[in-house]
């Protein structure tokens, strides 16, 4: 099984909300990552988590927040957003923690949350 | 991870074959992929090769890898309307978290 699960599908949000972004993995995979996507591009990396505890941030702004509350569970919390974050938002996992390139570190990808901020 | 480039558009007629070419830059590549993102949905791992090979076989699935010339390809027999989705080669790097993506080839399979 290398299923990896996002919620929700679809999310449209105002740019004063506040919402969340959630990915699940049952994998036993020991990194997490998100990644945006603009349609038609290629996926740009967001955030890793290695063990529970952020590796890498990749110049994220602020209104991105980031959570690993265990093992499985991976969020993104979001905050006063711009028209420009709308975007499909995927969540992936590998196997490995963040160390070297092995085939552990293959990364499995959920079905994504298609965000729309107005 | 560096560059990778992939051309944009692949059109095919059902029942042939397809070749998606790719190239990278990166000599320290060590895992080579190649992602299926059909519309509106997340990306499929379809195949991955490790650098110390020149050629994975699965199904209708074939990855050719030149390292000498860093290119890569996926050809796909028998294609099918199913097949039609934008298709990403992506790379790492030994000591190297991210994977390098390129721009995508939009695959058509037309009847």
């Amino acid at each position: 099984d290398t299923e990896v699960t996002q919620t929700p599908k679809h999310l449209v949000m105002g740019m004063t909300n506040k919402k969340s972004l959630k990915c699940e993995q049952h994998m036993g995979h020991r990194a997490m990552y998100w990644y945006k996507q603009k349609a038609k591009k290629p996926p740009e990396l967001m955030f890793v988590y290695s063990y529970e505890k952020l590796s890498i941030n990749e110049s994220v702004p602020s209104r991105f927040s980031p959570e690993c509350p265990n093992s499985s569970l991976l969020n993104l919390h979001l905050h006063a957003l711009q028209p420009e974050d709308s975007a499909l938002y995927l969540c992936a996992s590998s196997q490995g923690g963040l160390a070297g390139s092995t085939s552990t570190d293959t990364q499995y990808f959920g079905p994504g949350t298609r965000l729309t901020v107005l | 991870g560096e560059d990778v480039e992939q051309s944009l558009f692949l059109s095919v007629r059902e029942g042939d074959s397809s070749v998606i070419n790719c190239t990278y830059t990166d000599s320290s590549s060590t895992y080579l992929y190649w992602y299926k993102q059909e519309p509106g949905a997340g990306l499929q791992l379809l195949t991955y090769i490790f650098s110390n090979m020149d050629m994975k076989q699965d199904q209708r699935l074939t990855v050719l890898l030149n390292k000498k010339d860093k290119h890569l390809s996926l050809r796909i027999a028998d294609t099918q309307t199913g097949d039609s989705a934008i298709y990403f080669c992506a790379e790492v790097g030994s000591n190297d978290y991210k994977l390098s993506f390129g721009a995508g080839t939009t695959v058509t399979v037309r009847a």
